[in-house]
């Protein structure tokens, strides 16, 4: 079946080092990739997000790159600060409404 | 812009009892969704409803799982009779029906989600 495999599960990086997180997904017809951080306690919440059309989107310290041959996608968080420090979830949506998520990356920035 | 509530935040029943969970998504969003992580596992889809119709249900894991959203409003997951394997965070999202993305309106596939019900099955 459908499925998304992140890593790593746990990341822990000094104060302003890069942040690096990878998923793979299976189903070739997925177009839609999210990324969500859930801070500790809190909602999961979007991020950024980048179709299969683009190979590439920036938000300020935040990255998304997609390589739709080889089925994978990554998040980059840059100069990472300690309010960084969450639970991320990369996501794909398949041809129709659904979306099926990684099992999360707990990233710990020290200051 | 109110968010997505859930209620409760927290609830703890014996092997056996029954539990009603709740969610309201944001106003006018036509798309809700269940979802269910356990312990350090994804966040695994178990369906999709859009307005009171379930789109998509493949992810409920069985007969002992229910849900409804009557009126096309809030919704509703009873969990009956409950297991220890039921335990995890049960969470509700929601997101618009907009497929153009029309600009100043996210498009459909932005979930919005809610703070999670925690459910401990003892």
């Amino acid at each position: 079946g459908e499925n998304v495999e992140q890593h790593p599960s746990t990341l822990s990086v000094q104060e302003g080092d890069s942040a690096v997180i990878k998923c793979t997904y299976s189903d070739s017809a997925s177009n839609y990739f999210p990324w969500y951080k859930q801070e500790l306690g809190k909602r999961p919440q979007l991020i950024i997000d980048i179709r299969s059309n683009v190979g590439e989107k920036k938000d300020q310290r935040i990255a998304v790159t997609l390589n739709k041959t080889a089925k994978h996608f990554s998040l980059h968080i840059t100069e990472t600060q300690p309010e960084d420090s969450a639970v991320y979830f990369c996501a794909a949506k398949t041809g129709g409404f659904k979306t099926i998520f990684g099992a999360g990356t707990r990233l710990f920035v020290k200051a | 812009e109110a968010g997505v509530t859930q209620f409760p935040s927290h609830s703890v029943i014996e092997k056996g009892q029954t539990v009603t969970l709740r969610c309201d998504p944001i106003s006018g969003h036509d798309n809700l969704y269940w979802y269910r992580r356990v312990m350090g596992k994804e966040i695994k889809f178990l369906l999709h409803f859009v307005k009171e119709s379930k789109q998509d249900e493949s992810g409920m894991p069985n007969n002992r799982f229910l849900a409804e959203r009557t009126g096309g409003t809030y919704s509703t997951l009873k969990v009956q009779p409950a297991e220890l394997e039921d335990s995890g965070v049960y969470f509700c999202a929601s997101s618009q029906d907009n497929p153009s993305g029309l600009a100043g309106i996210p498009p459909r596939e932005t979930q919005y989600f809610g703070p999670g019900t925690r459910l401990l099955v003892l």
